[in-house]
């Protein structure tokens, strides 16, 4: 089965840090894909990336940024975090067909 | 773009009843809709998901329909057991390459025994 792990399972920061979120799958999947999770609104795209350096922004971009150097490593970087940020982080992946295979997901809490 | 509401937010049932969540979605485009299933702890896994040129589709005690016309999909999950208790999200969107999915504000089921 394809394994899609999480750096951190919690996280707290401080309002104001840079923030690094890892994802590492193991699969050789193409597509990768960084959503956050948030009570009562569901799963939302935050930014994913469908080769090697490459990216694309998803729905709710603002306030961050993707790494993509290479094909199983895929990271979320918050450049400033601010309260408004703390969520649940979920990264997940796909080969060319439909199925997502998510991690199991970061608690990030911005005090 | 896409826009996907879900209904109810919330669902209790007794074992051994059948649950349905139902789901819209807003672009005609989109042609691929998946249900993923969320444990505590847990990342979403997919457990069943349909393409548009069917109309339903089955796994046992899981089956989801589609009514293309009226953009509309459900989830029905019968003779419930308690293992059937998580958060259920469906999706809309395209199931090829980088095609992203939008998903629905999610439906905690409660099966209670």
């Amino acid at each position: 089965d394809v394994k899609v792990t999480q750096s951190s399972r919690y996280l707290v920061k401080r309002t104001g840090e840079k923030v690094f979120l890892e994802c590492v799958q193991d699969m050789d999947h193409e597509n990768m894909f960084w959503y956050r999770q948030d009570p009562g609104l569901g799963l939302r795209l935050i930014y994913f990336s469908y080769d090697v350096k490459m990216k694309e922004k998803g729905d709710i971009p603002e306030g961050y940024s993707v790494s993509r150097e290479k094909k199983e490593r895929f990271s979320l970087i918050l450049e400033s975090a601010s309260t408004n940020q703390t969520s649940m982080y979920l990264c997940a992946s796909k080969a060319g067909g439909g199925k997502l295979f998510f991690g199991s997901g970061t608690q990030l809490s911005v005090l | 773009g896409e826009n996907v509401e879900q209904h109810p937010s919330t669902l209790s049932v007794q074992e051994g009843d059948s649950a349905v969540i139902k789901c819209t979605y807003s672009d005609s485009a989109s042609n691929y809709f998946p249900w993923y299933k969320q444990e505590l702890g847990k990342g979403p896994q997919l457990i069943i998901d349909i393409r548009s040129n069917v109309g339903e589709k089955k796994d046992q005690r899981i089956a989801v329909t589609l009514n293309k016309t009226a953009k509309h999909f459900s989830l029905h999950i019968t003779e419930t057991q308690p293992e059937d208790s998580a958060v259920y999200f469906c999706a809309a969107g395209g199931n090829t390459g980088f095609q992203k999915l939008v998903f629905g504000t999610g439906t905690r089921l409660l099966v209670s025994p």
